[in-house]
């Protein structure tokens, strides 16, 4: 089955700096790859997705690039703000089936 | 519209009880599926369902039990709750898992004594 790694577990960066949040994947049918933020106490929310078909998407200050060919993408949050202080998780899906398979998780902390 | 609802949001059961983790959607999501969440482990599947009467196994099913009889409910049964049960479990729907993310709901924390 899929296997999809992320690093790192946790990141520090003061208030203003970049975030970049890296994941693998091992299927190679897998073509939908969504991250989520999860804040203390609640469930995991959709921040952005990506499909295989794209090499990057943007919204706002958060972009991910995926790169097919390595089986790996990113996740980039730019200017960051103690509000996106959480644990953010990847994840990745095949279009063969309906399981999708999420990362460890990584723990950011924004230091004003 | 309520998204995903689940109840009850703590428990605290012992050894050998059994119970019922509820979980309801009101978006008409055929897929639905039960994630554990547990430290340093991020979120393992347990059982999954892509439509009414339709349900199959995840990552790490054995204890847990689960049926599928309308679309908007998808509830999750411990049949004999052990300590190695006690994690946090989420809830999640979504229109397609393969094309569309989850709505996950805001989880229940369960814990086996």
């Amino acid at each position: 089955g899929e296997n999809v790694e992320q690093h790192p577990s946790t990141l520090s960066v003061q208030e203003g700096d970049s975030a970049v949040i890296k994941c693998t994947y091992s299927d190679s049918a897998s073509n939908y790859f969504p991250w989520y933020k999860q804040e203390l106490g609640k469930g995991p929310q959709l921040i952005i997705d990506i499909r295989s078909n794209v090499g990057e998407k943007k919204d706002q200050r958060i972009a991910v690039t995926l790169n097919k060919t390595a089986k790996h993408f990113s996740l980039h949050i730019t200017e960051t703000q103690p509000e996106d202080s959480a644990v953010y998780f990847c994840a990745a899906s095949s279009k063969g089936y309906q399981k999708v398979t999420f990362g460890t998780g990584t723990k950011l902390q924004v230091i004003p | 519209n309520a998204g995903v609802t689940q109840t009850p949001k703590f428990q605290v059961l012992k050894t050998g009880q059994s119970m019922t983790l509820q979980c309801a959607q009101d978006m008409n999501h055929e897929y639905m599926s039960w994630y554990r969440q547990d430290p340093g482990m991020g979120l393992r599947l347990i059982h999954y369902s892509v439509g009414a009467g339709i349900t199959d196994q995840g990552e790490v099913p054995n204890g847990y039990n689960v049926s599928r009889s309308t679309t908007e409910d998808f509830p999750l049964r411990l049949l004999s709750a052990a300590p190695s049960q006690t994690s946090v479990y989420f809830c999640a729907s979504s229109a397609d898992s393969r094309n569309y993310g989850y709505t996950f709901g805001s989880g229940t924390r369960l814990t086996v004594v």
